[in-house]
């Protein structure tokens, strides 16, 4: 089945412990995405990845990291979490740059107390 | 700056009472324009990718259309099942999405 995998699905963590949300897709995309979706705010971009060893800053990079050492493959690392990043975090595919529907994740829910 | 705005909020329906939902949109270059579901606690799923002004596309009874400031997805005889939030997004010359806070509809038997 053609899907996103995040992982974990529930994460409740301390202020200032570094952590990693792992993405992996099965479908050759070479476009990934991070989103973190809020109340009120909506979903916003963090960081997006046009391919391997390619990545760069969405609308709210602060506080966050990604790397992309291979295609299937994009965590997410919070080096130092904070309680403003409590947050409902989604992970998003496609298969190019052109404009193709994303697929994404089920949703990680982090809570930084 | 692009813009992404969903009207209404909210909107409650009686079974069978169609409505359409607007997104209304600033954007230089738009190369598409998304549509999603979402239910609690998931992952948002795709419905549509328009291209350009006057284009329509189906899907059960979801029909969405696309002007050069607007889009509506128009939901024909809705069932309960049909409730979620609905999300727009625009696709501008950047590559970056940028959605709309959602439109969350819910359907009464």
């Amino acid at each position: 089945e053609a899907q996103v995998t995040q992982n974990p699905r529930y994460l409740i963590t301390v202020t200032g412990k570094k952590l990693t949300v792992t993405c992996s897709q099965n479908m050759n995309h070479e476009y990934m995405s991070w989103y973190r979706q809020d109340p009120g705010l909506g979903l916003r971009q963090i960081y997006y990845s046009m391919n391997v060893e390619v990545t760069d800053k969405g609308d709210v990079p602060e506080g966050y990291k990604v790397s992309r050492k291979e295609k299937r493959n994009f965590p997410l690392i919070l080096e130092s979490p904070s309680p403003n990043q409590t947050s409902l975090y989604f992970c998003a595919s496609s298969p190019r740059t052109e404009p193709y529907g994303y697929t994404f994740g089920s949703g990680t829910r982090l809570t930084v107390v | 700056e692009d813009q992404v705005t969903q009207s209404p909020e909210a909107l409650r329906l009686q079974e069978g009472e169609s409505s359409s939902l607007n997104c209304s949109y600033t954007v230089s270059g738009l190369r598409g324009l998304f549509w999603y579901r979402q239910d609690p606690g998931k992952g948002p799923e795709f419905l549509f990718t328009l291209y350009s002004a006057g284009e329509e596309k189906e899907k059960e009874r979801l029909k969405a259309t696309l002007t050069k400031k607007e889009s509506f997805l128009h939901i024909t005889a809705p069932k309960p099942e049909d409730s979620a939030t609905y999300l727009c997004a625009v696709q501008p010359a950047n590559s970056k999405l940028t959605f709309g806070k959602g439109i969350t509809l819910s359907v009464r038997p």
